[in-house]
């Protein structure tokens, strides 16, 4: 079964770090590009960033450049999302999501809290 | 202020028809696919139409997705109130280089 499972998430006061992991299972994960995807409460998607297959290209959303790094590990079937800095507008839920040209298959969601 | 604009908020009767519309302009829609995800209450988006009209294996040709210029739309028919959700269009944009969503139309089934 193709499925991908984030974890890391939690509170966190402003100011801090926290490194989300989405750990990959039925599937050839190094041959995908990959996304992180938040979700504040009661609010819409917004994208975050993005991983090409190989992890040699990134992008980011501008409210999270120079505090966030996304990177994976495809020996270890893992993406991950260093973040720093964080402030209380980085309260959300966090989903990892597969693809390129369209995100076919999503996480659960890891929640993230921002606050003092 | 999302950079694709999707009205917020849609109904109709069971049985009927929908339509969701996504709005853009040539660095994005114009000029790349676009996708469309539904989101249940409580659950994880779901891609429901890939490359403006493509549907995935297992995803009922209820729905339907269309292109026109720096537009794009979202077709439901045979409404069902299993189909009340959140749907967001996304593409990339090219004069950005990042992904964009849609702000999310909430459909209510009456």
């Amino acid at each position: 079964e193709v499925q991908l499972v984030e974890s890391g998430g939690g509170l966190v006061q402003p100011g801090g770090s926290l490194r989300l992991s989405c750990a990959a299972s039925g599937f050839t994960f190094s041959s995908y590009w990959m996304h992180w995807v938040r979700q504040a409460p009661g609010k819409g998607l917004v994208w975050v960033s993005r991983i090409n297959s190989d992890g040699s290209s990134t992008s980011y959303a501008d409210s999270v450049k120079g505090r966030f790094t996304i990177s994976r590990d495809n020996a270890k079937n893992t993406l991950y999302l260093q973040m720093n800095s964080l402030r209380a507008e980085d309260t959300a839920v966090y989903y990892c999501a597969r693809g390129r040209g369209s995100m076919d298959v999503w996480g659960q969601g890891t929640t993230v809290t921002v606050s003092s | 202020q999302s950079v694709l604009t999707q009205p917020p908020s849609v109904s109709a009767a069971p049985g009927q028809k929908v339509t969701i519309s996504c709005s853009g302009s040539s660095s994005n829609i114009g000029n790349n696919y676009v996708s469309w995800y539904q989101q249940l209450p409580g659950t994880a988006p779901k891609l429901l139409i890939y490359e403006n009209n493509k549907g995935p294996s297992g995803i009922p040709d209820r729905f339907s997705g269309s292109k026109s210029g720096t537009s794009a739309t979202l077709g439901i028919t045979g409404l069902q109130t299993g189909d009340e959700a959140d749907y967001y269009c996304g593409t990339w944009d090219s004069s950005l280089s990042l992904w964009v969503f849609g702000g999310g139309t909430k459909l209510t089934v009456l």
